[in-house]
């Protein structure tokens, strides 16, 4: 079964780097995933694809200061330089056969 | 600019009905699969339905298959959720989202563009 793992929350502080984790299900470790970001009371935003060996495509208008990574199972999203406007729930998702499937989300807190 | 619109959220009873629109443009919306996607109060991202470029395809979460049904007409460039024999826990706010496919004819892949979502209440 395709399922996408993330921790509830994360936390660092203003100005500093922070990376969020999302892990792949047994047997789905060479996957493509997305993030997306969800800032209070809006809709979310597409921040980027990332795939297996690393490579990723960001949105329009999304600031270097977001990057991607894998390792294995695992996609990291990495915010550097953060901001407090950065503070928000953030999702990845990923894609099989005729199905959708998102994480339960990463809530940051920027201190 | 490109942009999603979505509307027709409301309040309705269980067993009810409604039917949610999502107006697309800035994009051509024929050369596009989309999705539904919902959010319970406080929750997490739910995929709910997608439809292929020309409609004859479409796929469901298993927590609505049969009562839920996803069209479009690319003629109006709107994209539809028909909402039936509706359940508390349909409560949401539903969004609709433009696909990048993860190849081409796919129906799955990015979700790169996202609309502002429709709240739908369930409740008596």
């Amino acid at each position: 079964q395709l399922v996408l793992t993330q921790s509830p929350s994360a936390s660092a502080s203003l100005g500093a780097s922070v990376k969020l984790t999302c892990t792949l299900s047994s047997g789905h470790s060479s996957y493509a995933i997305a993030w997306h970001q969800q800032q209070p009371e809006k809709g979310p935003r597409y921040l980027m694809k990332l795939n297996s060996d690393g490579s990723h495509w960001k949105g329009d208008g999304i600031p270097d200061r977001f990057s991607g990574s894998s390792s294995g199972a695992e996609r990291y999203l990495t915010i550097s330089s953060l901001q407090s406007e950065d503070e928000a729930d953030y999702y990845c998702q990923t894609w099989g056969t005729g199905i959708q499937v998102f994480g339960g989300g990463t809530k940051l807190t920027v201190l | 600019e490109v942009q999603l619109v979505e509307s027709g959220g409301g309040v309705v009873q269980p067993g009810g009905s409604l039917r949610l629109s999502c107006a697309a443009s800035g994009f051509t919306f024929s050369s596009y699969a989309m999705s539904w996607v919902r959010q319970a109060p406080g929750k997490g991202l739910e995929w709910v339905s997608g439809i292929s470029v020309g409609g004859g395809s479409t796929n469901y979460a298993d927590s609505v298959k049969g009562r839920f049904t996803i069209s479009r007409d690319n003629s109006k460039n709107t994209l539809y959720l028909q909402l039936s024999s509706l359940r508390a826990e349909d409560t949401a706010v539903y969004y609709c989202a433009k696909v990048i496919p993860e190849y081409p004819s796919a129906m799955v892949g990015v979700h790169d563009i996202w609309g502002q979502g429709t709240m739908v209440t369930v409740s008596s």
